[in-house]
């Protein structure tokens, strides 16, 4: 069926590298949205994208959307502890808000 | 404080004793849903609902009942709970959806249920 792929589902990173993390829909979608987890918590809204090949920043994070909009990325520069949780895109099809697996944000000791 | 909540927070039942989960959100929000979360399957739709009366399902539909008879509350019922339904599961609401753009959702803090 349709769905949001997302990919690494873990990415374990020294304090101070970068994290990615990528989401590919089957579809076109009209829009996407990312959230964050916190361990124990639950998802928090991060942002929304839109337009094709729009690029958005909210200061260490990096959002794009393809430009097809079947893609997006969420980029961390130089993480921060205050960066670990799981990462989820989401976007809608059929009405329904399709969510990908997310990505799990692992700062090494 | 705008916000959505869920009770109970924690449960743990045995199979077959129907259960009720309730949410509310005093946002005033059209679209309401429910999801699960399993480790690995991220946030996976039981029910949504876009507006009181309007309900549909969602992926992972069966074994659950959903009902909206006020624009505030969404409650999940379980009627004969099982097993394979042990989860985390969040309820959430946001305004719209408008021309297919979903506003951004506003979740519960979570109930996790365990079924014997």
């Amino acid at each position: 069926g349709q769905q949001v792929m997302q990919i690494p589902q873990y990415q374990h990173v020294q304090e101070g590298e970068d994290f990615t993390t990528y989401c590919n829909s089957s579809t076109t979608l009209s829009n996407i949205q990312w959230y964050k987890q916190r361990p124990g918590g639950h998802p928090v809204f991060l942002i929304q994208l839109v337009k094709s090949g729009e690029v958005k920043k909210q200061k260490r994070l990096t959002f794009q959307f393809g430009e097809a909009k079947k893609n997006s990325s969420l980029h961390i520069t130089a993480t921060q502890t205050t960066d670990v949780g799981t990462y989820f895109c989401a976007g809608p099809i059929n009405y329904q808000l399709i969510w990908g697996a997310g990505t799990k944000l692992i700062i090494k000791p | 404080e705008a916000q959505v909540t869920q009770n109970p927070r924690y449960l743990i039942t045995v199979t077959g004793k129907k259960l009720t989960v309730t949410c509310s959100q005093n946002m005033n929000h059209e679209y309401m849903s429910w999801y699960r979360q399993d480790p690995g399957l991220g946030l996976r739709q039981i029910y949504y609902s876009m507006n009181v009366e309007v309900t549909d399902k969602g992926d992972v539909p069966e074994g659950y009942k959903v009902s909206r008879k006020e624009k505030r509350n969404f409650p999940l019922i379980l009627e004969s709970p099982s097993p394979n339904q042990t989860s985390l599961y969040f309820c959430a609401s946001s305004s719209g959806p408008l021309a297919g753009i979903y506003n951004e959702q506003f979740f519960g803090p979570g109930t996790r249920l365990t079924v014997l």
